[in-house]
């Protein structure tokens, strides 16, 4: 069974700092593995996709990478600002007729 | 370029009721996928649409939600009878060529 696992569930930093959000998958076959931020009452929002031959990607301060060999990715977020406060899902597409395995998501709160 | 459009966001129903929902996916998208997004989980797909055939729908409760994309545009969902286990927010979704997906703003759907 496709699985997407994300850690920490939950995060507060402060304002300007970096931090990093962790995912594990298991999702076979796999095409490609995709960050979506989601603000609160809003839809999913693309930050990046990569697929198995790409190990890092950048969105301006966002930038992930990828172990296809450990099957683990993680979301750097650097100079955090307050409208980074939302949650970050990571996503497995096995490229069969888009099919996605979301994870539940990291809640990020940036404050003052 | 016009994102996908939902309506409504919010919506409010006594359990046993039925409710519809309405999308608009970006103009020449042929992908429209209609997703669950229960609180604190990631969106789960109900059903995909490739045009105006069914790609997936092995997710859909049948017994009591429906959807239809008649003309290969727009898109309605449609519950009958709402449970209390259905409150969530409903996620539309639309692909060009079925890699990066689009996000409607969502409905959030309280059933009491």
């Amino acid at each position: 069974k496709n699985q997407v696992e994300q850690s920490p569930q939950s995060l507060i930093i402060l304002e300007g700092k970096n931090c990093t959000l962790q995912c594990n998958y298991t999702v076979s076959p796999f095409s490609n593995l995709r960050w979506y931020k989601q603000d609160t009452g809003r839809g999913p929002v693309s930050l990046t996709i990569m697929t198995f031959s790409e190990n890092t990607k950048s969105n301006g301060r966002y930038t992930a990478t990828l172990d296809a060999d450990t099957k683990q990715s993680s979301l750097h977020i650097t100079a955090s600002q307050l409208s980074d406060s939302a949650s970050y899902i990571c996503v497995g597409d096995t490229g069969t007729a888009s099919k996605l395995t979301f994870g539940t998501g990291t809640r990020l709160q940036v404050t003052l | 370029e016009a994102g996908v459009a939902q309506s409504p966001r919010y919506k409010i129903i006594e359990k046993r009721q039925s409710v519809a929902f309405w999308c608009n996916p970006i103009s020449g998208h042929a992908t429209l996928y209609w997703y669950q997004q229960i609180l604190g989980q990631g969106p789960k797909l109900l059903i995909q649409f490739q045009n105006n055939g069914v790609v997936d729908d092995s997710q859909l409760p049948k017994d009591r939600f429906s959807a239809e994309r008649l003309k290969g545009v727009d898109s309605t969902l449609k519950i009958q009878p709402a449970k209390l286990e259905d409150s969530a927010v409903y996620l539309c979704a639309s692909s060009l060529a079925g890699l990066e997906q689009f996000f409607g703003p969502g409905t959030r759907l309280t059933v009491l």
